[in-house]
């Protein structure tokens, strides 16, 4: 059974200040994994794709690390902002198959 | 910018009932996906379709579960006789053909309550 772990599972943080989220997935059969961010009520967006070990990816004050080998990805958020509370989902892309499994999501809310 | 659309976003049906999901995947994609998240729990794969059948499916998707490219633009998920743990919220996503990375595009979803 391929097993993707988020944490946390949710995050109440201040306006300005910094965090991150870890997703963990299999190490073996890796193809890509996947960011996406969701907020109520709307799709998922997807934040980042990536597929390199070692990778490191960066949309504005979002950024997204990944570690093939230990099966790990870390997303950070820099200066959060009210805007950006939403759920946080990573999904894992096995190379023997079309689906994505995903995450159980990380919940942050930004605090004015 | 396109995007994924579904319809309805809420549906409310009896226990027993059979119900039509709809989803509009973006127009120039070949491969279409349905997941669903039962509340408090992960989203899950269900059924991915490509070149009008079915490429793979989840141990979910049995025989009370079906799907369709009626015409060019529509994807649909059809539950014979929905069942009380069928409530969920159920998303389609689409694909590029030659996306070598996966990258699925997500509708808002539908979320389906069953009484």
């Amino acid at each position: 059974i391929l097993n993707v772990e988020q944490s946390p599972q949710s995050l109440h943080v201040q306006e300005g200040d910094s965090t991150n989220f870890t997703c963990s997935f299999p190490s073996s059969n890796f193809y890509a994994l996947h960011w996406y961010r969701w907020e109520t009520a709307k799709s998922p967006e997807a934040l980042f794709v990536m597929t390199l070990n070692g990778d490191e990816k960066k949309k504005g004050r979002i950024s997204a690390t990944l570690n093939t080998k230990e099966g790990y990805s870390y997303l950070y958020i820099k200066g959060s902002q009210p805007e950006d509370s939403a759920t946080y989902l990573c999904a894992f892309a096995p190379s023997n198959t079309d689906k994505l499994i995903f995450g159980t999501g990380t919940r942050l809310q930004v605090f004015p | 910018e396109p995007e994924v659309t579904q319809t309805p976003s809420h549906q409310v049906t009896q226990m027993g009932q059979e119900v039509i999901l709809r989803c509009v995947p973006i127009s120039n994609h070949l491969y279409f996906y349905w997941y669903r998240q039962i509340l408090g729990q992960k989203v899950e794969f269900l059924v991915s379709f490509y070149n009008n059948e079915i490429s793979e499916k989840s141990e979910i998707f049995d025989d009370q579960f079906s799907v369709e490219r009626p015409d060019g633009s529509n994807f649909t998920l059809k539950i014979r006789s929905t069942k009380l743990e069928d409530s969920a919220m159920y998303f389609c996503a689409s694909r590029f053909r030659t996306s070598g990375t996966n990258e699925q595009f997500f509708g808002p979803g539908t979320r389906l309550t069953v009484l």
